[in-house]
């Protein structure tokens, strides 16, 4: 149980290009979803939170507007980078969780954007 | 001082060896906590999730949560090839949705 997928895997687009991934809870419930950023031999950097229905928390330093963030369904939300540039190459990994308190968060298997 | 400190390694150990995995922390209001294993270009697989001091196990592995000392251990037994990987430590207080990870450590379990 507690699968999340993600979607794409790889990206590979040019510079000013928008790119959607979708992060799907496939067997529960995600009251509330993460977005994180893993750089090389790093650990992950928690982006933003987004709860079902609400508009996102972002953590201090992330653009709202080059992150547009939508958690329109209790198992989809989806990651916009706008106007994509190659600093924004990364590796974008989302969780999802129940949002009871003793409940973990689940991860997908991430997607490798590179912008050319 | 960073809230979860974690040694990076590389720790590498033979096929077989009993692996011990550590992560410090320093806010007392952490109540859950969390190992996750994480493949090259994957996202990290929750392996244990443990509330209060005491332990648990799980198949070969058995994490401990010493409160008191603000200490947590993953421990792999019969270690294999394939538990080869990065492992995070995670926790977060009662009221908090958000994570906080330790650094990662890389484990290299060698033939």
């Amino acid at each position: 149980g507690a699968v999340v997928s993600q979607h794409p895997s790889r990206v590979i687009c040019k510079s000013g290009t928008s790119v959607k991934i979708e992060c799907r809870s496939l067997d529960f419930q995600a009251t509330t979803m993460f977005w994180y950023r893993q750089f090389p031999k790093q650990s992950l950097m928690l982006m933003a939170t987004s709860n079902e229905g609400s508009k996102a928390t972002y953590e201090q330093g992330v653009e709202k507007d080059k992150f547009l963030i939508n958690h329109a369904s209790l198992t989809l939300s989806t990651l916009t980078v706008t106007s994509a540039h190659p600093e924004d190459s990364s590796f974008y990994i989302c969780s999802a969780a129940t949002g009871f308190p003793n409940q973990p968060q689940h991860f997908g298997d991430g997607t490798r954007l590179s912008i050319l | 001082q960073k809230e979860v400190e974690q040694d990076p390694g590389p720790l590498s150990v033979p096929e077989g060896a009993i692996v011990s995995l550590n992560c410090t922390y320093s806010n007392s209001a952490f109540q859950y906590f969390m190992w996750y294993r994480q493949y090259s270009r994957k996202g990290p697989e929750l392996l244990m999730y443990t509330y209060s001091s005491g332990n648990k196990e799980d198949g070969r592995f058995t994490a401990q949560v010493d409160k008191s000392s603000k200490y947590i251990s993953l421990f792999i037994r019969d270690s294999q090839p394939s538990d080869s990987a990065t492992y995070l430590c995670a926790m977060k207080d009662g009221t908090a949705s958000k994570l906080t990870f330790g650094t990662g450590t890389r484990l290299q379990v060698t033939l």
